[in-house]
């Protein structure tokens, strides 16, 4: 089946100490997404990728960074995680930007940062 | 600023009960996704409605989307404790194609 893959589901990191959280997609859908959702709120988009195309949201903080190598894979890397940067970190893709921008999701990634 | 306001926030209610929930905004979208996201998963896609007064269902799911297009609601009939979880709506406006996302109505059924 076709789905979106994120690894891995739950990641600790220490205060400081960069992690990069993976994403795999084989819907070849040309965007893919990155979104923070912490604790009863609706996810936020931090930046997303139309096909090489990096848009980022202007209130994404340097600190997060991502890097999309391929068609199939997209990475997000937290520099240099805060106790404020633990949250569900959410991949999604769409197929084109034109459309109704449906989107699908992948499982998550729990990070927490101690 | 765009928002999306859901209401309720929370619901809690009994096996085979119906409910309604909201999605308002005081913008218009060219369309409206409804997403069910169930605890430490992401969202999953339910519908997509893009026509003023467009009624689309999914078996007890029954989904509108107001005449102006600012707005829309979903109703489920004889709820059943696999239907918890927490709705999201999410509206697409303007060129740039982003979703504005809604913060979402908990819901919890209760066997």
């Amino acid at each position: 089946d076709a789905m979106v893959i994120q690894n891995p589901r739950y990641q600790v990191t220490q205060f400081g100490k960069p992690v990069t959280l993976s994403c795999s997609q084989t819907l070849n859908h040309n965007v893919m997404y990155w979104y923070q959702q912490k604790s009863s709120q609706a996810p936020k988009l931090l930046f997303h990728y139309y096909d090489k195309d990096f848009n980022n949201e202007a209130d994404t903080p340097d600190n997060f960074q991502s890097r999309r190598p391929n068609t199939s894979f997209c990475f997000l890397d937290i520099r240099s995680p805060g106790l404020g940067d633990a949250a569900m970190y959410l991949c999604a893709t769409s197929r084109d930007l034109s459309g109704n921008n449906e989107q699908y999701f992948g499982p998550g990634t729990r990070l927490t940062v101690t | 600023t765009q928002l999306l306001e859901q209401s309720p926030q929370f619901l809690s209610i009994q096996e085979g009960e119906n409910l309604t929930v909201y999605c308002n905004s005081s913008s218009v979208f060219s369309s409206l996704q409804w997403y069910r996201q169930e605890p430490g998963e992401g969202p999953v896609l339910l519908v997509t409605v893009v026509t003023g007064g467009e009624v689309k269902k999914l078996k007890r799911l029954t989904f509108q989307f107001g005449d102006a297009r600012k707005d829309s609601s979903l109703h489920i009939t004889a709820a059943q404790p696999g239907d918890t979880g927490l709705y999201l709506c999410a509206g697409e406006a303007g060129n740039n194609r982003k979703l504005i996302w809604g913060l979402g109505t908990s819901l919890a059924v209760n066997p």
